[in-house]
C-alpha cells in the first residue's frame, strides 16, 4: 500500500520560502503525477500543482509565479517550494497521488498533511 | 481558474438522504467526466469517495453515489449515518493540466 508523508518546517517567516518534502513509500514514484494541495484554516482545498516523475510540472495559475515543485526519483521524494510567503499561505499542506498512473485525478492516496504557519 | 461552487452546509437526520451540489463551468465540470468527491474528517487525510462522476472506489459504501448534469455535479448520501458527518469537497479536471476544487460543504447529521 502506497504511503505518503510530508515533512518540513512548521513555521516560516513572512517573505521567506516555504519548503516541504513528500516521501513516498510502498511504491515507486515512477509514472505518476504527484500533487501538492493545501487547506488554509477554515477554508477549502486548493490544488497547488503537480510534478511528473520525469520532472514535468504544472501549477495553479494563481500561485505559478511563486511555486516550484521538483522530484527526486532516487529518494522516492518530491518537494514543494513556495516563495515570498505571507500569512495567507498558512495552511495544512497535503501531498497526493492519483489513482492511476498517467492521470492527474482523482487523488486516491494522501499524506496526513502538515500545518505550516507563516508568522514572524 | 475559479473554485467550484458548493453549498456551505447541508444537514439531515439519520436514515435520510442528502445531496450536495457542485457547480462549475463548461470549461471544467461540463467538459470532463473527471469529477471526484472527497470526505474530510478533522485531523485525518482526505478520503476519495467518488471518481469519474459516479464510480465508487472499493470499500466505499454504496450509500454514496454521484451524478452530473451539464455544469453541475452532485453527491448523494442515502441512509445518513452519524459517521457521515464531515466536510465534502468536489474536484474537477479543468483542462490544460489544471485541477480545481470546490469550496467544501459541511455535512451535519442531526
Amino acid at each position: 500500500q502506497v504511503q505518503l508523508q510530508e515533512s518540513g518546517p512548521g513555521l516560516v517567516k513572512p517573505s521567506e520560502t516555504l519548503s516541504l518534502t513528500c516521501t513516498v513509500s510502498g511504491g515507486s514514484i515512477s509514472y505518476y503525477y504527484w500533487s501538492w494541495i493545501r487547506q488554509p484554516p477554515g477554508k477549502g482545498l486548493e490544488w497547488i500543482g503537480y510534478v511528473y516523475y520525469s520532472g514535468n510540472t504544472n501549477y495553479n495559475p494563481s500561485l505559478k509565479s511563486r511555486v516550484t515543485i521538483s522530484v527526486d526519483t532516487s529518494k522516492n521524494q518530491f518537494s514543494l517550494k513556495l516563495r515570498s510567503v505571507t500569512a495567507a499561505d498558512t495552511a495544512v499542506y497535503y501531498c497526493a497521488r492519483p489513482r492511476d498512473h498517467g492521470d492527474y485525478v482523482p487523488f486516491d492516496f494522501w499524506g496526513q498533511g502538515t500545518l505550516v504557519t507563516v508568522s514572524s | 481558474q475559479s473554485a467550484l461552487t458548493q453549498p456551505a452546509s447541508v444537514s439531515g437526520s439519520p436514515g435520510q438522504s442528502i445531496t450536495i451540489s457542485c457547480t462549475g463551468t463548461s470549461s471544467d465540470v461540463g467538459s470532463y467526466n473527471l469529477v471526484s468527491w472527497y470526505q474530510l474528517h478533522p485531523g485525518k487525510a482526505p478520503k476519495l469517495m467518488i471518481y469519474e462522476v459516479s464510480t465508487r472506489p472499493s470499500g466505499v459504501s454504496n450509500r454514496f453515489s454521484g451524478s452530473k448534469s451539464g455544469n453541475t455535479a452532485s453527491l448523494t448520501i442515502s441512509g445518513l449515518q452519524a459517521e457521515d458527518e464531515a466536510d465534502y469537497y468536489c474536484c474537477s479536471y479543468a483542462g490544460s493540466s489544471i485541477v480545481v476544487f470546490g469550496g467544501g460543504t459541511k455535512l451535519t447529521v442531526l
